[in-house]
């Protein structure tokens, strides 16, 4: 299995101002991936975050609107610019020790733009 | 494209009950099928992976089955108890580690 932490767990936020979500796993992992999940849905894929490189973003999402860091094996940030109402959602950081093995999640940023 | 369908999506029952969540997807060419539990405004714990060439897992009351021919997965949860109210959602990989989830199924288990 994998641990992951996620930071921070919640946050309310101003319209027009961004937020760095990270997520830190236990142990290196090839796959990372960042979902949302908006109220009352279920999760999308937002991008496949690449170890040194740019990251893969889903039909649908942009990288100016969500910037992916993935400095190493083990850590990666998700950052939501420009912040509107829509934004607010559940956003979750997965990770596979390698691909289409087990996926596991962490506990998730509740996100609320105001 | 892949969909994943997840019927009931909400299902209420006694404590004690054995119970089954149903998961069907569009796309039978996949890699793998992973049951999850997620509790209100939290992330997902991982129930049970069942690779393709599988036909079923489980973890201490659960069971989880797979026809990948017919497209079809259950989730079957013996003697439930009050702890196991979560909403429980199925996702499939369709290869590059892709992950469709279904809308999931919000069970309550009233004691």
């Amino acid at each position: 299995s994998a641990v992951i932490s996620q930071k921070p767990s919640r946050d309310i936020c101003q319209r027009g101002t961004s937020l760095t979500i990270q997520c830190q796993v236990d142990s290196q992992v090839t796959m990372m991936f960042w979902y949302r999940q908006q109220p009352g849905q279920s999760l999308t894929l937002i991008a496949t975050a690449n170890q040194g490189s740019e990251a893969t973003y889903e039909s649908g999402f942009v990288i100016d609107k969500f910037p992916i860091s993935r400095p190493n094996l083990t850590f990666s940030t998700l950052t939501v610019s420009n912040m509107s109402p829509e934004d607010s959602s559940i956003y979750l950081c997965s990770v596979e020790k390698s691909q289409d093995t087990e996926a596991f999640f962490g506990q998730g940023t509740r996100l609320t733009v105001v | 494209k892949q969909e994943v369908t997840q019927i009931p999506a909400a299902l209420s029952v006694p404590e004690g009950e054995n119970l089954v969540l149903n998961c069907s997807f569009t796309d039978s060419a996949i890699y793998n099928l992973q049951w999850f539990r997620q509790d209100p405004g939290k992330g997902l714990t991982s129930l049970l992976l069942i690779q393709s060439s599988q036909r079923e897992q489980t973890s201490g009351r659960l069971n989880a089955s797979l026809d990948k021919s017919s497209g079809r997965s259950t989730l079957y949860i013996a003697a439930s108890q009050p702890g196991d109210s979560a909403t429980y959602l199925c996702a499939v990989s369709s290869g590059y580690s892709t992950l469709t989830f279904g809308k999931g199924t919000m069970l309550l288990v009233s004691p």
